[in-house]
């Protein structure tokens, strides 16, 4: 398997615009994970899926953050409009479930950079 | 709430040392702990995955450790390289409920072995 793949890997945009971050995690896994990482904060999950459902969502930021999963392969973060705060790595990560392998593994990201 | 420390932030050897980086839980609730290495730029790497039964977890140089009661764990690194240069990151999975996809991670230790 190539592991999660996420896209674009960078994204510059301006204050305001929307943005779409997208995420295929690994096939049969069950679990699949949106986390953000800045300097100040470190990662932070902000929502996972378990089978396509949103489980826990109390990460999320604002409602200007909205996160999606239409199938088991396909996940997409948005955020309507963007400002500069959220100028950070947006990470995926997909995981089996916890009856199995738990191990997590992570997509190589998307730098985000709104101006 | 689950805080997880890592201690100590950065640490600078020469190659060849061997060397311990300590991560801290305040809950012993967990599922299992795991270790991942970030290189700068990437994404971040599965090291060593410890199931909560688990006492420690060895693979090639590495060996990581778990006491859950007391909420450590270490990561032993044998033989340091300057390839093991990187941040080193540990997360903690709870055990159930809505908050098992909950992988909470420390700030980090970022290692540098000098040649």
């Amino acid at each position: 398997d190539a592991g999660v793949i996420q896209s674009p890997r960078h994204e510059v945009t301006e204050m305001g615009q929307e943005v779409t971050l997208r995420c295929k995690p690994i096939s049969g896994h069950d679990y699949l994970f949106w986390y953000r990482q800045t300097m100040m904060r470190g990662l932070e999950l902000l929502i996972y899926f378990n089978n396509n459902v949103p489980i826990d969502d109390s990460g999320m930021p604002e409602d200007r953050f909205s996160a999606k999963m239409p199938n088991a392969s396909f996940s997409t973060l948005k955020i309507q409009p963007s400002e500069p705060r959220d100028s950070a790595v947006y990470f995926c990560a997909s995981s089996r479930d916890r009856l199995m392998n738990t191990e997590a593994f992570f997509g190589q990201g998307t730098r985000l950079t709104v101006v | 709430k689950q805080e997880v420390t890592q201690i100590p932030a950065a640490l600078s050897v020469p190659e060849g040392e061997n060397l311990v980086l300590n991560c801290s839980f305040t809950d012993s609730a967990i599922y299992n702990l795991q270790w991942f290495r970030q290189d700068p730029g990437k994404g971040l790497t599965s090291l060593l995955l410890i199931q909560s039964s688990q006492r420690e977890q060895t693979s090639g140089r590495l060996n990581a450790s778990l006491d859950k009661s007391s909420g450590r764990s270490t990561l032993y690194i044998a033989a340091s390289q300057p390839g093991d240069s990187a941040t080193y990151l540990c997360a903690v999975r709870p055990t159930g409920g809505t908050s098992y996809g909950k992988l909470t991670f420390g700030q980090g230790t970022i290692l540098t072995v000098h040649p």
